[in-house]
């Protein structure tokens, strides 16, 4: 089965400095989508990024990017000049292709005014 | 235009009795799922809809509960005989097709007395 890690149940950064979030998977399939998505404290989940696994490049948008590693089945987030609008609970997931999908147990992002 | 709706968004209930949670997901989204979250954890997958019908209902915790879909469009998740550990958010999502970013709904705080 498949299976979402991600090792830091919590986070803090300072305004304005990058953090990276780390998660990393397991699944025997070669073509999958791989996605982050933020959940704020008012609870509603918004999708962050998302990378398709057969693209080497990886995936950008505006502030955020990801660091995807096929190989060693890594999918880490980098938030570059964060902002108090980040603070929140960040989950990475995955979706291949069988019936169900996968999320981590989340990583809770402060940023430090 | 509109997002996923969920209803009740709160719902408090005697252990035993039955509960039925909707989904409203956007026009035209053909993908749906519903997922469980508890406090401090990731989501867990319960269930997806592809237009109406649910390939895979493994995720589903036990007999006691069920999901359908009607019309490619409402969902109802259904719990009978409640139990304490039922509490939790139960989140709804959509997405054009499979494999796209996932949109998500306030939720449902379900708390079993």
């Amino acid at each position: 089965a498949q299976t979402v890690t991600q090792s830091q149940p919590e986070m803090s950064v300072q305004e304005a400095e990058t953090v990276t979030l780390s998660c990393t998977y397991d699944t025997s399939e070669n073509n999958y989508y791989l996605f982050w998505y933020k959940q704020p404290p008012s609870r509603q989940m918004i999708l962050v990024i998302r990378q398709e696994a057969y693209k080497q490049q990886n995936a950008t948008e505006n502030r955020f990017s990801v660091n995807f590693q096929k190989a060693a089945k890594s999918f880490s987030l980098k938030i570059s000049d964060s902002q108090l609008g980040d603070t929140a609970m960040y989950f990475c997931a995955f979706d291949g292709s069988g019936n169900q999908f996968y999320f981590g147990t989340g990583t809770s992002l402060t940023v430090i005014p | 235009g509109a997002g996923v709706s969920q209803s009740p968004s709160n719902k408090v209930t005697e252990k035993g009795k039955d509960v039925e949670l909707r989904c409203d997901p956007i026009s035209g989204h053909t993908a749906l799922y519903w997922y469980r979250q508890s406090l401090g954890q990731g989501l867990e997958f319960l269930i997806y809809f592809q237009g109406n019908s649910a390939p895979d209902k493994s995720g589903l915790p036990s007999d006691r509960f069920s999901a359908e879909r009607t019309g490619g469009s409402v969902s109802t998740l259904t719990i009978q005989r409640t139990q304490q550990e039922d509490s939790a958010v139960y989140l709804c999502a959509s997405s054009p097709i499979l494999h796209q970013p996932q949109h998500f709904g306030d939720g449902t705080r379900l708390s079993i007395l």
